[in-house]
């Protein structure tokens, strides 16, 4: 696709639930970024990967949470037993560039709407 | 570290009126820095980026932004708003190391009215 996809547009999940968002990156982008963005609030980074790797995750709030992008591609972000603190939008970034450099620009999907119940 | 403030959390001003939006940042050497728009239901979409050089930096959309580095200030500024300018925007400073060192403000949301 020509932009960053991010699926579903909205969730809604019962408090103690799982749930997996996804991220299609802009086809051949290394790296890699998820952001939560709270209501009222900026996006706040959660964890960055370049291809498969996941190069930082100091930005996840706990261990509920978890992060894979396996063939270098698609990423997945997996919150596991929701909290109602969790509630938020969730961004996925893409860049071409490795590293995560400032030298290309930061494509940013439309976001999953998180709201736990 | 760093940090950055944006204290102005919604600004209203009239279709044609000039328009600025303050950023404020805490950050020990030169930073790199970012602002952002978003509209509604949709991602971030960049405006400009200062990373050195000249302090005035054009970015989309008619915006400009002056680093003042007496005052740690990155202001954005439009001289004539267009209704279409009505959305959210977010200062953001980095430093070295890429986008996963980059902390955005809390935004200042722009409202245009007639």
């Amino acid at each position: 696709g020509a932009g960053v996809s991010q699926s579903p547009r909205y969730k809604v999940a019962k408090r103690g639930q799982d749930v997996a968002l996804r991220c299609d990156p802009i086809s051949g982008h290394v790296s890699l970024f998820w952001y939560q963005q709270a209501l009222g609030q900026g996006p706040e980074f959660l964890t960055y990967f370049q291809n498969e790797a996941q190069l930082d995750k100091s930005g996840l709030p706990s261990d509920r949470f978890f992060a894979e992008r396996p063939e270098g591609s698609v990423s997945t972000l997996k919150i596991q037993r929701t909290q109602q603190e969790d509630s938020a939008v969730y961004l996925c970034a893409s860049s071409v560039s490795r590293e995560g450099s400032y030298n290309s620009p930061l494509h940013f999907g439309n976001g999953t709407r998180l709201t736990v119940t | 570290a760093q940090s950055v403030t944006q204290p102005d959390i919604h600004i209203t001003v009239s279709e044609g009126a000039s328009l600025e939006l303050r950023c404020n940042y805490s950050y020990g050497a030169t930073p790199y820095l970012f602002w952002y728009v978003q509209s509604p239901g949709q991602g971030l979409q960049l405006l400009l980026k200062y990373f050195s050089g000249d302090t005035l930096v054009q970015g989309i959309k008619g915006f400009e932004a002056e680093f003042k580095r007496s005052q740690s200030s990155f202001n954005l500024r439009k001289p004539s708003v267009h209704w279409s300018d009505a959305a959210e925007y977010f200062c953001a400073v980095g430093r070295p190391g890429g986008y996963q060192k980059v902390t955005f403000g809390t935004g200042t949301k722009l409202q245009v009215i007639p």
